[in-house]
This record gives C-alpha cells, sequence and structure tokens, in this order.
C-alpha cells in the first residue's frame, strides 16, 4: 500500500490563483519532505527540502516566495504555488523520509498533475 | 553529491532478464546506492538500496562491484508491467545534516518487449 500520498493527484487552475498540494506520510514520521517538479519526457527536478518545524531549504533558481512550503508537523507538508502561471503547469512529486519509514528508504507520492489555464 | 550514468534506453524480451547498468565512480564510501522506477505519469518507486553487499529483494537483485564504482539492476524475469523509466541515485549528505537530499539523472526507459 502507498507510504507517502499526495492530494489532489490532479488540479487545473486558473492564471494568477494560487492552488496547494498536500503530502503526506503514512504509518511514520517524516521528518524530511523533499518536493520535486517534472516536466514531459525530463527527469524529476528537486525544487526545496523541508524539515519539520523549520524553514524549507530552496534549490538554486527556485522562488521560495512563489512555491511555498509548510512542514508543520511530522506526517504533512504542502506545496503552495502562488500566482501560478501557465509555465508552472507540471508534474508535482514529493517524498519523504524519517524515523520508522520502512527500510529506512525515502518513499514518493503518487504525484500531482498542476495544469494553469 | 555523486553523479551515476545510465544508458538512456534498453530493450528486453519479456520473460528475460533485464540488467540495467549503473556507473557512480566517485561514490563516497558511506553513500548508498538507490533504485527506483518510474512507470508514466506516478511517482517514483523504491526497487532496492545497497551499500557495498549484493542485495535481493521480491522485486530485484542488485550488484555492487567490489570497487562501488558501478552497479547493476537485475529484474530476474522482466513482465509487460516492469516498462519504464528506472533510476540509480546515490545518497548525499547536506553540509547542515539531517536526512540526505536525493538528485535524479536522466534514467534507463526499459522497454520491455512482448
Amino acid at each position: 500500500g502507498a507510504v507517502v500520498s499526495q492530494h489532489p493527484s490532479w488540479v487545473i487552475c486558473k492564471s494568477g490563483t494560487s492552488v496547494k498540494i498536500e503530502c503526506r506520510s503514512l504509518d511514520f514520521q517524516a521528518t524530511t519532505m523533499f518536493w520535486y517538479r517534472q516536466f514531459p519526457k525530463q527527469s524529476l527536478m528537486l525544487m526545496a527540502t523541508s524539515n519539520e518545524g523549520s524553514k524549507a531549504t530552496y534549490e538554486q533558481g527556485v522562488e521560495k516566495d512563489k512555491f511555498l512550503i509548510n512542514h508543520a508537523s511530522l506526517t504533512l507538508s504542502t506545496l503552495t504555488v502562488t500566482s501560478a502561471h501557465p509555465e508552472d503547469s507540471s508534474f508535482y512529486i514529493c517524498s519523504a523520509h524519517g524515523q520508522g519509514s520502512p527500510g529506512n528508504t525515502i518513499y514518493f507520492g503518487e504525484g500531482s498533475w498542476l495544469t494553469v489555464v | 553529491d555523486a553523479k551515476t550514468t545510465q544508458p538512456p534506453s534498453m530493450d528486453c524480451a519479456e520473460g528475460r532478464a533485464a540488467n540495467l547498468p549503473c556507473n557512480h565512480s566517485t561514490i563516497s564510501g558511506n553513500e548508498y546506492v538507490y533504485w527506483y522506477r518510474q512507470i508514466h505519469s506516478q511517482g517514483p518507486q523504491y526497487i532496492i538500496h545497497g551499500l557495498k553487499n549484493n542485495e535481493t529483494n521480491e522485486m530485484a537483485s542488485l550488484i555492487i562491484t567490489e570497487d562501488r564504482k558501478s552497479s547493476t539492476l537485475i529484474l530476474p524475469h522482466a513482465t509487460l508491467r516492469d516498462t519504464a523509466v528506472y533510476y540509480c541515485i546515490v545518497r548525499v549528505y547536506p553540509i547542515s545534516g539531517g536526512y540526505q537530499k536525493v538528485t535524479f539523472g536522466t534514467g534507463t526507459k526499459l522497454q520491455v518487449i512482448p
């Protein structure tokens, strides 16, 4: 069964609006979560690393004010795409790691398709 | 970060073993080799990982060379459902501590042929 769950699986939003994607770890406490984006036929690109209770660390070139990450609890991290534009349309994936994660490894969510129209 | 290199694509006949190579010549002594796969439009699925010993689970086997500079993922009896992009990654430690971030290369697109 799923170890990390993402919601929604897909979302369509209008340009200029904000959209929130949730990432939940099931059955273990995720002290660290990672957010990726993936464009068609490309590999996953790491956007940011978030540790529970602290500010996220963003990769170079990723706008922290546009991609707001909140990791307020050990089982939930959220990514909010603010003032979305069509170029933000992508596949967003989260992953989680923490004590108690099966095999002490990193697990990924099912991904969320964002389409901005 | 230790970088990995993989062939961009491979074909395998259904029922045969699929052997996917990965080079990680700059891997550090405390870095693990992980394999994930991504079926179209889904999140990556964990397959297997290892440090220096060969590993086997219900999905696959992982063979790591003695010098740890390369590894091979083996799917013993490939099925059509194994068609996916396979990623070989190594885990790195961020300077500030905490869990290592994971970065992906381009992976190998495995096509299992009937």
